[in-house]
């Protein structure tokens, strides 16, 4: 099935660290979206981005969307406990219009 | 508040039988998608629909059944043949238009065969 590369696949890091993590894709998309899940919880959106360079900030989270609308990051600046969780990255555009998710990446933060 | 809604959170099954799982949203959304996700795994698409009426396979749809008759409502069936139906399903909606949209969740339902 399609789905966008998420790097990297996990990270485990001290409380403070900055953390960054990125998709790609073959396939220009019109919308990107950064979700975190936390276990056994639906995901929940973070940022969206619906400009090729747009660059939001959400607190301590900054996404941007890439210029060639197929790439995109997600930076957490200071990370504290409560970020651990799974985040993913969305895309949505193509023929279909339909939504396609990355792999997710898995955050572990020691205090 | 507007929002999109699953149930239950968690269900059991028999095996053989087949066992419907409720999604609805009151954000007028035109889109509405249901994933599958296994433990330690990413978001796998089985069905979506962009409008009342009409939905399309994704990626894993074989064993399970959708239909759209209202658009606040996108039930999923998972039938007997379906092999390995445990898992944690997730409903989605978009407004579905191409540019400035956004996609929200459920809560998720928590599907177990015994």
């Amino acid at each position: 099935g399609q789905q966008l590369n998420q790097s990297p696949q996990s990270m485990f890091i001290q409380e403070g660290e900055d953390v960054s993590m990125n998709c790609t894709s073959s396939s220009i998309f019109n919308t990107w979206l950064w979700y975190k899940q936390d276990p056994g919880e639906g995901p929940v959106l973070l940022i969206a981005l619906y400009k090729a360079g747009e660059l939001t900030s959400n607190g301590r989270l900054t996404a941007q969307f890439g210029i060639t609308r197929k790439d995109s990051f997600l930076n957490i600046s200071a990370s504290i406990p409560s970020d651990v969780g799974i985040y993913f990255c969305a895309g949505i555009g193509g023929a279909t219009n339909k939504l396609i998710f990355g792999t997710g990446t898995l955050l572990a933060v020691q205090p | 508040d507007g929002g999109i809604t699953q149930s239950p959170k968690y269900l059991f099954r028999k095996e053989g039988q087949n066992v419907t799982l409720s999604c609805e949203q009151n954000l007028n959304h035109d889109a509405m998608y249901w994933y599958r996700q296994d433990p330690g795994q990413g978001l796998r698409l089985i069905y979506y629909s962009q409008i009342v009426n009409d939905f399309q396979k994704g990626d894993i749809a074989e064993g399970y059944s959708v239909s759209r008759e209202k658009k606040e409502s996108f039930p999923l069936t998972v039938t007997s043949a379906q092999k390995n139906p445990t898992a944690f399903y997730l409903c989605a909606s978009t407004i579905g238009r191409v540019y400035g949209t956004e996609a929200f969740f459920g809560q998720g339902t928590r599907l177990t065969v015994v």
